[in-house]
């Protein structure tokens, strides 16, 4: 039972590029999300999505998209990066409750550290 | 809207001590409030949440935290520190009411706990 998984560990770009992260679950969890760390700011939700099928904006959408691949699956992709972009990226996942709802304890993959140029 | 304060960017300790950090939230309705630890180079850890009932909420590695509701507290608590709990700390809130599952993040304690 691996948690969350996340690809790659490291990734350099110049600016004007674009990649993906991917993240998985093998939780069985329903609700998954993503934030970017930065110094002193803590965690900012980027996106999330409750269920698959299902994607919502978080706090800082802006030059991301995200995609629900599947129940396992959840990537984040930039798709033309800037240096405002440069953070560590973590995805997270929820499990649900009776009723539908996440149960708020997140678990959270190992990150993804991105440097643009 | 929902924010939580970390008032402190750096505790150091020494081992053996008791070790508080802090947390205070904002709030419009009852919070479900959570603590976080981040070792380095590594994905956050659930420690310990509040949702509802006894104030004294304890959790992994012997840490424990109080929901103090008139003073919109979270402290987080350790009777003894140990060298090994040094770490990043993340005070995090959610509100009951409403569909949003969005968990806010304080931005971070630094505990250094010196032997």
């Amino acid at each position: 039972n691996a948690g969350v998984t996340q690809t790659p560990k490291f990734q350099v770009l110049k600016t004007g590029q674009s990649m993906t992260l991917q993240c998985a679950q093998d939780m069985n969890h329903n609700s998954m999300y993503w934030y970017r760390q930065d110094p002193g700011m803590g965690l900012r939700l980027i996106y999330y999505s409750a269920s698959e099928g299902t994607t919502d904006k978080g706090e800082v959408p802006n030059g991301y998209n995200v995609s629900r691949l599947n129940k396992r699956e959840f990537s984040l992709r930039l798709e033309s990066a800037a240096p405002s972009q440069t953070s560590v990226y973590f995805c997270a996942s929820s499990e649900v409750r009776a009723g539908g709802l996440p149960t708020d304890t997140q678990y959270f993959g190992p990150g993804t550290r991105l440097t643009v140029l | 809207a929902q924010s939580v304060a970390q008032p402190e960017d750096q505790v150091n300790v020494a081992e053996g001590n008791p070790l508080t950090v802090k947390c205070t939230y904002s709030v419009s309705g009852n919070p479900y409030l959570f603590w976080y630890v981040q070792y380095p180079n590594r994905g956050l850890q659930f420690l310990l949440k509040y949702i509802t009932g006894d104030n004294l909420v304890k959790g992994s590695y012997g840490f424990e935290a109080e929901f103090n509701k008139s003073q919109t507290s979270f402290h987080l608590k350790k009777p003894s520190a140990l060298v090994s709990d040094s770490a990043l700390y993340f005070c995090a809130v959610r509100f009951s009411s409403g569909s949003a599952r969005q968990l806010t993040f304080g931005s971070g304690t630094q505990l250094t706990v010196l032997p």
